[in-house]
């Protein structure tokens, strides 16, 4: 497995609540994304990173910010989750070689907002 | 907006039988690939292809795309109780990396 961690796993919090989930890899690609994944949507782009302190948005960016001050880590925060926000959260990384941009998943945090 | 949607939504084979899976899409992509996802799991890259490749084998699997008709077939040979999984198409529209995943395909390999 490519060297993806994502912190907490699993985390419950209120409406409200501000919520901050890690991505960190050990690969040192260039490219990060966030991700949710529910039912009967698949996976939606949520932000993505194409370096240090660059990032932008992707499909379903309102709700959400990010940071990248590391190469290694990519935080997605909700400033003040609500219910529409519980999902699964994947973070991917990949970078430009021979395989075009192949992207490798972290093991995703289930989010649930009550 | 989803870029790649695949059918069927859920498929059901027995064991040894082969598995076909589609994709279509809307914009013209630099490639298409597949990715594979186990209950609870993260993503797992499977397969790439390039826009101008017309097909593509890695082990069991392989892949057609025609760009005239802007879809994808994957195809899994003498399936495996172990290939139960859902199945993702995602397409490389060319900016800045971004893959457009498609809703994903739910097979089911009856032992």
């Amino acid at each position: 497995d490519a060297g993806i961690t994502q912190s907490p796993r699993h985390k419950v919090t209120e409406t409200g609540t501000p919520v901050t989930l890690r991505c960190h890899q050990t690969e040192n690609h260039r490219y990060m994304y966030w991700y949710r994944q529910d039912p009967g949507h698949g996976l939606r782009l949520i932000h993505y990173s194409y370096g240090v302190k660059d990032t932008d948005k992707g499909e379903v960016s309102d709700g959400y910010s990010v940071s990248r001050s590391k190469t290694e880590d990519f935080l997605l925060t909700l400033e003040s989750a609500t219910s529409s926000q519980t999902s699964v959260y994947f973070c991917a990384i990949s970078d430009w070689d021979s395989t075009m941009y192949e992207q490798y998943f972290g093991p995703g945090t289930r989010l649930t907002v009550t | 907006s989803q870029q790649g949607e695949e059918d069927p939504q859920a498929l059901s084979i027995q064991e040894g039988e082969n598995a076909t899976m589609n994709c279509s899409y809307k914009t013209s992509i630099n490639n298409l690939q597949w990715y594979r996802q186990n209950s609870g799991r993260g993503l797992v890259h499977l397969i790439l292809i390039r826009s101008n490749e017309r097909e593509k084998h890695s082990g069991r699997l392989r892949v057609t795309l025609d760009t005239s008709k802007k879809s994808s077939s994957l195809l899994i040979t003498a399936s495996r109780a172990a290939d139960t999984a859902s199945y993702f198409c995602a397409t490389d529209q060319g900016a800045n990396s971004k893959l457009t995943f498609g809703k994903g395909i739910t097979l089911s390999v009856r032992p």
